[in-house]
């Protein structure tokens, strides 16, 4: 059974400064999905990682799998207040319909 | 650009009344999913189709069931709901890389 684990499931983040998150998964893929939520609306598609070593940047954030590892982080750049969301990392199995997800980090920046 | 409908947006329903929640897109996809999204956790699989006429079982597909006649439209029934189906259900397509969420529909069983 594929298990995507996301820790913390809450960080607070000052303003400006730079963090990473991460999502561990634990059998093979090479699909990986990283989407945002803010309270209320529907999932916003943030990465598609399409195989290992794949890294995407979007403005602030920036994506990486390691598919050896079965790891990908997210890289946040100087926080700023609009990141404040729920951010969470799928896994693509099979069919590309099938997903499997983390529970969500909900980050929060402050000043 | 519609992307994927999902309808209603809200719905209450009683303890043991059956509905069905819509999902339609217009992009031509040929996979399409339904989650459920409780407090605290990610979504979760209920169903989900690889074509017309082809579906399959999620992770959670007990209470539910769906069809798929056309490539369109892929609705999921709740056959007799319970208050356990009380969450936000997102339908979703896929064009085998990007996957695109509908809305969300707010279901409340009490």
């Amino acid at each position: 059974e594929l298990k995507v684990e996301q820790n913390p499931l809450f960080l607070s983040m000052q303003e400006g400064k730079n963090y990473t998150i991460y999502c561990n998964y634990s059998t093979t893929s090479d699909r990986l999905y990283w989407y945002r939520q803010d309270p209320g609306k529907s999932l916003e598609s943030l990465f598609v990682l399409l195989s290992n070593g794949a890294v995407k940047q979007e403005g602030r954030l920036m994506a990486s799998l390691d598919t050896k590892a079965r790891l990908s982080t997210l890289h946040i750049t100087a926080a700023v207040h609009d990141l404040s969301a729920t951010y969470f990392c799928a896994v693509a199995t099979g069919a590309n319909s099938k997903l499997t997800f983390g529970k969500g980090i909900t980050l929060s920046v402050r000043p | 650009n519609a992307g994927v409908t999902q309808t209603p947006k809200f719905q209450v329903l009683k303890t043991g009344q059956s509905m069905t929640l819509q999902c339609a897109q217009d992009m031509n996809h040929e996979y399409m999913s339904w989650y459920r999204q409780d407090p605290g956790m990610g979504l979760r699989l209920i169903h989900y189709s690889v074509g017309a006429g082809i579906t399959d079982q999620g992770e959670v597909p007990n209470g539910y069931n769906v069809s798929r006649s056309t490539t369109e439209d892929f609705p999921l029934r709740l056959l007799s709901a319970a208050p356990s189906q009380t969450s936000v259900y997102f339908c979703a397509s896929s064009d085998g890389n990007t996957i695109y969420f509908g809305e969300g529909s707010w279901l409340t069983v009490v």
